[in-house]
């Protein structure tokens, strides 16, 4: 079946130190989301990939970058995590940016030491 | 820009018994509509869409809603609901916004079903 898979499912990483999520695609979509997710609160977008182009939110830390290096593949880059970035990061696909559904991965929870 | 109220955070009902789920949109002309459905754990799964036509949409898993242009609502339906239909609703709302359409989530709806 086509979707979107999130590697790891559980990621746990030390304040200030480097960690890297992962999401892939089967379905060759062309637009690639990050959201980040705290508890009981609504997905917050943090940037998206129109193919290749990327998109920054305006209130999306410095702190979070993010690569797409071909279709299939986006990952979400935490240069210093802080104790506040501790959340579900979820990824989601869609054909386009119109009226086409989103399509969500199972998410990485990350957790600050 | 546009936004999206889900005025009720939890909502409790028996197992069997009929649920509606409560969502009200701030946009000046019809926007899209979704309502998705999170499981413990997991990323949201789309339960049905409204982008025009019938105002009567029918989803997955027995799941309704009910798009109300007077009202600037969207809200979902369920006649009888299952153990199983516990999870959290989330009602999303795409407009045009720098020539894109990304969906504005609500905060969501935490179903709690008894048995």
């Amino acid at each position: 079946d086509a979707m979107v898979i999130q590697n790891p499912r559980y990621q746990v990483t030390q304040f200030g130190k480097p960690v890297t999520l992962s999401c892939s695609q089967t379905l060759n979509h062309n637009v690639m989301y990050w959201y980040q997710q705290k508890s009981s609160q609504a997905p917050k977008l943090l940037f998206h990939y129109y193919d290749k182009d990327f998109n920054n939110e305006a209130d999306t830390p410095d702190n979070f970058q993010s690569r797409r290096p071909n279709t299939s593949f986006c990952f979400l880059d935490i240069r210093s995590p802080g104790l506040g970035d501790a959340a579900m990061y979820l990824c989601a696909t869609s054909r386009d940016l119109g009226r086409q559904p989103q399509h969500f991965g199972d998410g990485t929870r990350l957790s600050i030491l | 820009a546009q936004s999206v109220t889900q005025p009720d955070i939890h909502i409790t009902v028996s197992e069997g018994a009929s649920l509606e789920l409560r969502c009200n949109y701030s946009y000046g002309a019809t926007p899209y509509l979704f309502w998705y459905v999170q499981s413990p754990g997991q990323g949201l799964q789309l339960l049905l869409k409204y982008f025009s036509g019938d105002t009567l949409v029918q989803g997955i898993k027995g799941f309704e809603a009910e798009f109300k242009r007077s009202q600037s609502s969207f809200n979902l339906r369920k006649p009888s609901v299952h153990w199983s239909d516990a999870a959290e609703y989330f009602c999303a709302v795409g407009a045009p916004s720098g020539g894109s359409y990304i969906p504005t989530f609500g905060r969501g709806t935490s179903l709690i079903v008894h048995p």
